[in-house]
């Protein structure tokens, strides 16, 4: 059964850089893409960007100043940092896997976890 | 990039079906047949129930069924059950980028 749990800090001040870490079970990070989503309160999902297991990326352009994510296949890991952040990167994080292989759908979510970006 | 139009709430007796729509433009929706459809109870994680615009992966119940033409992309639940109320969220493909749709609560009357 394939596991994808998100951990972190759920409170963050504003012009700081937000850490996230997506640690997954039952299945290797290998050949698949991995991305994080946001969902701010009462609003829908935006995707943040994907890293496949090898490192490469691609991220939202809305979000690409201030995105970084990262791969620790060791770990069964990947992380997202999220530089210079206001009360709008308030939200629900989730990290997902693509599915098929692919990176445009996502087949296994965390549970998401809520950051708030709050003095 | 816009988020896609979905219509924000559709409340269906049991048993029946209920349409979705989600709108975008030829940037998205109208150049590419990746679109997916997410069902989300809140509080737990989403699950994927359709993708390239008809596919339907492992577990999801033919029930389930999308089409698309031109610039909207459409899901349809047939026979809907009490456990099929959730928010549902379309999304596309858009030239290196994800859009997800603005979602649409499903209410089982």
């Amino acid at each position: 059964q394939v596991q994808l749990q998100e951990s972190g800090p759920g409170l963050v001040k504003p012009s700081e850089t937000l850490s996230l870490t997506c640690t997954v079970s039952g299945a290797s990070l290998s050949y698949f893409y991995w991305s994080w989503i946001r969902q701010p309160p009462g609003k829908g999902l935006e995707w943040i960007g994907y890293i496949y297991y090898s490192g490469s990326t691609n991220y939202n352009p809305s979000l690409k100043s201030r995105v970084t994510i990262s791969v620790d296949t060791s770990r069964s890991q990947f992380s997202l940092k999220l530089s210079s952040v206001t009360a709008a990167d308030t939200a629900v994080y989730y990290c997902a896997r693509g599915y098929n292989q692919h990176w445009v759908h996502f087949d296994y979510w965390g549970q998401g976890t809520l950051v708030t970006v709050s003095s | 990039q816009s988020a896609l139009t979905q219509p924000p709430s559709a409340s269906v007796s049991p048993g029946q079906s209920v349409t979705i729509s989600c709108t975008g433009t030829s940037s998205d929706v109208g150049s590419y047949n990746y679109v997916s459809w997410y069902q989300h109870h809140p509080g737990k994680a989403p699950k994927l129930m359709l993708y390239e615009v008809n596919k339907r992966p492992s577990g999801v119940p033919d029930r389930f069924s999308g089409s698309k033409s031109g610039n909207t992309a459409s899901l349809t639940v047939s026979g809907l059950q009490a456990e099929d109320e959730a928010d549902y969220y379309c999304s596309s493909y858009a030239n290196s980028n994800i859009v997800f749709g603005t979602g649409t609560k499903v209410t089982v009357l």
